[in-house]
């Protein structure tokens, strides 16, 4: 099993629609959760932190399950822009071992 | 936001040839940078951390003499392709944070790897 897993999708939505993907991860003692976007050739970026409280930046909201050991990422009013691939990041306590998922390809239509 | 600078963009080289990949964090020091290789439509894949002033660790299945990691400074590491082979086209990327642990990571963007 894969410490960090993601359906790779592609999900295909319409633009204004809601999406949200999952990520489960292995370690019960993983500590830190991040989102990341990555476009096509590109370095992937930082889109949020996950806590444990759950925590929204405009239209994305992130969520953390320890008890099922998920995180998830809901976008809303989606936009062509958000067409991208969304990594999953978790860490340890020490941030010495960063585990990305595989990625979830989100494609946007008009 | 912290920047992490990494060149060059994109080479083409010949099989047999050797390469260097630079990573500078141009606003903070990095005592950690990590180093990730991308093949097409795949996640990335750690292929080694690189501590400042000591040996890299290099995760199973990388190898140390292929992949030549140096952390000299607190701001700059260098991975070395020896002797490139078409296999080893990949895309490079590396990161580092700025903090201790749980900071977040902070991307280069990105190194793409054509061997001939």
């Amino acid at each position: 099993r894969k410490e960090v897993e993601q359906d790779p999708g592609p999900f295909n939505v319409p633009e204004g629609a809601t999406v949200a993907f999952n990520c489960t991860y292995s370690n019960s003692a993983s500590q830190s959760f991040f989102w990341y976007r990555q476009d096509c050739r590109k370095e992937p970026k930082l889109l949020m932190s996950v806590y444990s409280s759950g925590n929204e930046d405009g239209r994305f909201t992130a969520q953390l399950n320890r008890a099922s050991q998920y995180i998830s990422l809901l976008i809303r009013d989606s936009k062509l822009s958000d067409s991208a691939t969304y990594l999953c990041v978790v860490s340890d306590s020490s941030a010495s071992k960063i585990i990305f998922g595989s990625g979830t390809r989100l494609s946007i239509r008009p | 936001g912290a920047v992490v600078s990494q060149h060059p963009s994109w080479v083409i080289c010949k099989s047999g040839t050797s390469v260097k990949i630079e990573c500078r964090s141009l606003d903070f020091q990095a005592t950690t940078m990590f180093w990730y290789r991308q093949f097409p439509k795949q996640s990335l894949m750690l292929m080694a951390t690189s501590n400042e002033g000591s040996k890299a660790t290099y995760e199973q299945g990388v190898e140390k003499d292929k992949f030549l990691i140096n952390h000299a400074s607190l701001t700059l590491s260098t991975l070395t392709v020896t002797s490139a082979h078409p296999e080893d086209s990949s895309f490079y990327i590396c990161s580092a944070r700025p903090g201790q642990a749980n900071e977040k990571l902070f991307f280069g963007s990105g190194t793409q790897l054509s061997v001939l």
